[in-house]
């Protein structure tokens, strides 16, 4: 596709659950990054890829948060024993390289029960 | 503190109306991004500026290095520009590269036919 592709959509689970977050890039970018908005505010960074490794993650919250990229393509985002307060949208964006502008996929809103 | 301030946090405009959202930051920066999240989450990134002046159909971005701010005018606005506008910036690290960005609240933009 043209743009950066986020799936699912929308998800909706409960507390405690496992959840996987995919984000599929714009063919060529090397750098993919991924950020979570909360209802009314910014987006706030969570970790950035070069290539296969992620090259920043000090945006990770915690432990239950984790990341990656195998192929330097796609990256999933891992989300263990949800919490309520990880209900937001989480936002994944590519660019040809670091310090390029930021492509926008739509978004997975996830729902925590 | 936010590192970066936007203002106003709402604004509504009668079509036609020329507009300026603000932004202002509180640390170095190597870049400063203006982008447009429609609702529904998809961002799309409009200005990308380290110094001087950008202008883009009816879209102008300006930003003062010395005094930390940015602006978005728009000008002769129309009901399709009502949007979140959200001031994002590229921080400075020293010694290394700092590729995430940092973003303000935003500014929801509504515009009345």
């Amino acid at each position: 596709g043209a743009g950066v592709s986020q799936t699912p959509s929308n998800k909706v689970t409960e507390k405690g659950k496992y959840v996987e977050l995919r984000c599929d890039p714009i063919s060529g970018h090397t750098a993919l990054y991924w950020y979570r908005q909360s209802l009314g505010q910014g987006p706030e960074f969570l970790i950035y890829f070069q290539g296969t490794g992620a090259a920043d993650d000090s945006g990770l919250p915690n432990d239950r948060f984790f990341a990656v990229r195998p192929e330097g393509s796609v990256s999933t985002l891992k989300i263990q024993r949800t919490e309520r307060g990880d209900s937001a949208v989480y936002l994944c964006a590519s660019s040809y390289g670091g310090g390029q502008p930021q492509h926008f996929g739509d978004g997975t809103r996830l729902s925590i029960l | 503190k936010n590192e970066v301030e936007q203002s106003p946090q709402n604004l509504t405009a009668q079509e036609g109306e020329f507009i300026t959202i603000n932004c202002s930051y509180s640390v170095g920066i190597s870049a400063l991004h203006w982008l447009q999240q429609h609702p529904g989450g998809g961002i799309v990134s409009l200005f990308m500026l380290s110094s001087g002046k950008k202008k883009h159909g009816r879209l102008i971005a300006t930003i003062n290095i010395q005094e930390k701010h940015s602006s978005l005018h728009i000008t002769a606005s129309h009901p399709r520009d009502s949007a979140v506008y959200i001031c994002a910036v590229r921080l400075e690290k020293s010694g290394g590269s700092n590729y995430k960005l940092t973003f303000g609240k935003g500014t929801l933009l509504t515009v009345n036919p």
